[in-house]
């Protein structure tokens, strides 16, 4: 079975571009969950969605972030302007149910120059 | 407030050695939800082990076990006759009742050398 796919794999921009990730989650599951890992913050939670709804916003750092699921098997996560300190490693999970495992995708590494 | 502990930022031992990896957390639920995750260089998120607050019991899986205690809040993990694919960041994560997030400790650096 496939698991979580997630594109690209690496991004590299300018400072003020917009930045699209992409997130295919396991057929089936109902929850998705984007996260960001940086060295100074570790892994940390942005958003998370349930049957496509988005349900805790509260990680999202700032508005120049939106994500968006507009059906169960694909979701976005934009950048608009984007800027060097947004440069991370950016993950999607998928969870079949609630307080069920979480499985990640690759990630996209991004780096905004 | 959740956290999670991982003190041993990293740890360098020999291959066929045995490591403990500890994790400490930090919750006033009674209902929570552990986990290991693994993260080898390719950069992926692995999962390793689901754990709930009412099953303390230890876990073995091959060269792998877990050892919850309540009583000290710690879910550790250990390594038996380790190998140097085991080298990777070792991520120790909570999640309580009523918030799906996954809480995650700064992760371990364990370095298996041949």
């Amino acid at each position: 079975d496939a698991g979580v796919i997630q594109s690209p794999r690496h991004e590299v921009t300018e400072m003020g571009q917009e930045v699209t990730l992409r997130c295919k989650p396991i057929s089936g599951h109902d929850y998705l969950f984007w996260y960001r890992q940086t060295m100074m913050r570790g892994l940390e939670l942005l958003i998370y969605f349930n049957n496509n709804v988005p349900i805790d916003d509260s990680g999202m750092p700032e508005d120049r972030f939106s994500a968006k699921m507009p059906n169960a098997s694909f979701s976005t996560l934009k950048i608009q302007p984007s800027e060097p300190r947004d440069s991370a490693v950016y993950f999607c999970a998928s969870s079949l149910a609630a307080y069920e495992t979480q499985y990640f995708g690759p990630g996209t590494r991004l780096l905004v120059l | 407030a959740q956290k999670v502990t991982q003190a041993q930022t990293e740890i360098s031992v020999v291959e066929k050695e045995d490591v403990t990896l500890d994790c400490v957390y930090e919750t006033r639920d009674t209902t929570y939800y552990l986990f290991w995750y693994k993260q080898p260089p390719s950069g992926e998120l692995v999962f390793l082990i689901r754990r709930n607050s009412f099953d303390e019991q230890n876990e073995i899986s091959g060269r792998y076990s877990w050892n919850f205690q309540k009583s000290t809040s710690s879910f550790n993990f250990t390594i038996t006759a380790s190998q140097v694919v085991d080298s990777a960041v070792y991520f120790c994560a909570l999640s309580m009742r009523g918030a799906q997030k996954l809480v995650f400790g700064q992760g371990t650096r364990l370095t298996i050398n041949p």
